[in-house]
């Protein structure tokens, strides 16, 4: 069964400086996807970013972007100038991209509280 | 175009009761799933459901929880005789299909048992 992990349960940053959240993950499967998720106290899932195993450039999406080393099973996201808004819960998440239905779900990290420092 | 909708947004039981938590999928998305959330802690997939199907409840507890997906109206996730460790927020997300693309949350539900 495939494993995620996200080892800092809490992170901060000053406002407008880049910080990078952490996530591992095991598996034996070659092709898969991998998310981001941002959970504000509203408690809304937000997806951040998402990557392609098989797409060897790291997704970026505005202000985030990833550092996806498959080799090493690692997958961490970096928010540059951090603003105000995004401090959250951020949850790293994994995929198969098997196609039998029991392959649907997504297994989550932990989480890692984000606090903004203005 | 609204999206994932789930009701209520905060539901009290007390011990022993039955907690029914609806779901209603985005518009064109035939495929639901639900995820409990325990304090602190990220989401953990109880069940994948299509109209009229369960298709993998891999991480559904054997017993009190049961979900279904009806050919018409919301799905809805039942627990019978709550007890106090079935307080978390409980979250719905449905896709279109297969894809992974249209996999989209809703706000979820927070089920407090005292």
């Amino acid at each position: 069964a495939q494993t995620v992990t996200q080892s800092q349960p809490e992170m901060s940053v000053q406002e407008a400086e880049t910080v990078t959240l952490s996530c591992t993950y095991d598996t034996s499967e070659s092709d898969y996807y991998l998310f981001w998720y941002k959970q504000p106290p509203s408690r809304q899932m937000i997806l951040v970013i998402r990557q392609e195993a098989y797409k060897q450039q790291n997704a970026t999406e505005n202000r985030f972007s990833v550092n996806f080393q498959k080799a090493a099973k690692s997958f961490s996201l970096k928010i540059s100038d951090s603003q105000l808004g995004d401090a959250a819960m951020y949850f790293c998440a994994y995929r198969s991209l098997d196609t039998f239905q029991g392959a649907q779900k997504l297994v989550f990290g932990q989480g890692t509280r984000l606090t903004i420092n203005p | 175009n609204a999206g994932v909708m789930q009701n209520p947004r905060h539901l009290v039981r007390r011990r022993g009761q039955e907690a029914r938590l609806r779901c209603s999928p985005m518009k064109g998305h035939s495929h639901v799933y639900w995820y409990r959330q325990l304090p602190e802690e990220g989401l953990k997939f109880m069940v994948y459901l299509q109209k009229e199907n369960i298709i993998d409840e891999s991480g559904m507890p054997k017993e009190r929880f049961s979900a279904e997906f009806p050919k018409e109206g919301p799905s809805i996730l039942r627990i019978q005789q709550v007890v106090r460790g079935d307080s978390a927020a409980y979250f719905c997300a449905s896709s279109p299909g297969f894809g992974v693309y249209g996999y989209t949350f809703g706000s979820g539900t927070r089920l407090t048992v005292v």
